[in-house]
């Protein structure tokens, strides 16, 4: 089974801080991607990464970075958080295909809260 | 501009009975779509796909259908049970929506009752 495993279920934070959100991955995808998750508005995708040290935006990439330096590593950087990127953050790997039509498997979440 | 919604927020079904969500798109370009499951605590599962393809995929309670000229798609469950108490989101892909990349929608909350 893929296991996609994010390093804290949760977190507070202070406006301000830089925040690490950390996930790994142990079935060799090449895909990698962070979401947010909020009430209303599904799931919405902030970055992705398709190789390591490649990075492509999604659909909200304002206020985030990230960083793929080994393949079943993607660390999600909030640079300086604010009390609006309180939410639900969720990782996702899968395999590469030329069609895309890999599922995405995802971990169980990081519930950040911004204060 | 919501390219996937699931126009239902919520959803209450009697034990034993079918359950019916429902997801609408807009791109045409999209010919890959996928239903997942999320309890609460817990990530999206990957419950059951579709390709354009096709207009029916089943797997054992559930299926989904497909209707491309009506950008609709549904996923049935029966029966249902009280373990199917969970969000449900559907995604699409494929040309349209870049390489690698699912558009989610909103979510239905199914709540089967016992």
């Amino acid at each position: 089974d893929v296991k996609v495993t994010q390093s804290s279920r949760y977190l507070v934070k202070r406006t301000g801080e830089k925040v690490f959100l950390e996930c790994v991955q142990d079935m060799d995808h090449e895909n990698m991607f962070w979401y947010r998750q909020d009430p209303g508005l599904g799931l919405r995708l902030i970055y992705f990464s398709y190789d390591v040290k490649m990075k492509e935006k999604g659909d909200i990439p304002e206020g985030y970075s990230v960083s793929r330096e080994k393949k079943e590593r993607f660390s999600l950087i909030l640079e300086s958080a604010s009390t609006n990127q309180t939410s639900m953050y969720l990782c996702a790997s899968s395999r590469r295909d030329i069609g895309g039509w890999q599922p995405q498997h995802f971990g169980d979440g990081t519930r950040l809260s911004i204060l | 501009d919501q390219q996937v919604k699931q126009n239902s927020p919520s959803l209450s079904v009697q034990e034993g009975r079918i359950s019916i969500l429902n997801c609408d798109y807009t791109n045409s370009m999209f010919d890959y779509f996928l239903w997942y499951k999320k309890y609460p605590a817990e990530g999206p599962t990957f419950l059951i796909s579709i390709s354009s393809i096709k207009d029916k995929n089943e797997d054992g309670r559930f299926t989904v259908f497909l209707n491309k000229s009506a950008k609709h798609l549904s996923l049935h469950i029966v029966p249902s049970q009280p373990g199917d108490s969970a969000v449900y989101f559907c995604a699409a892909s494929g040309r349209g929506s870049g390489t690698y990349k699912y558009i989610f929608g909103t979510g239905t909350r199914l709540k089967v009752l016992a």
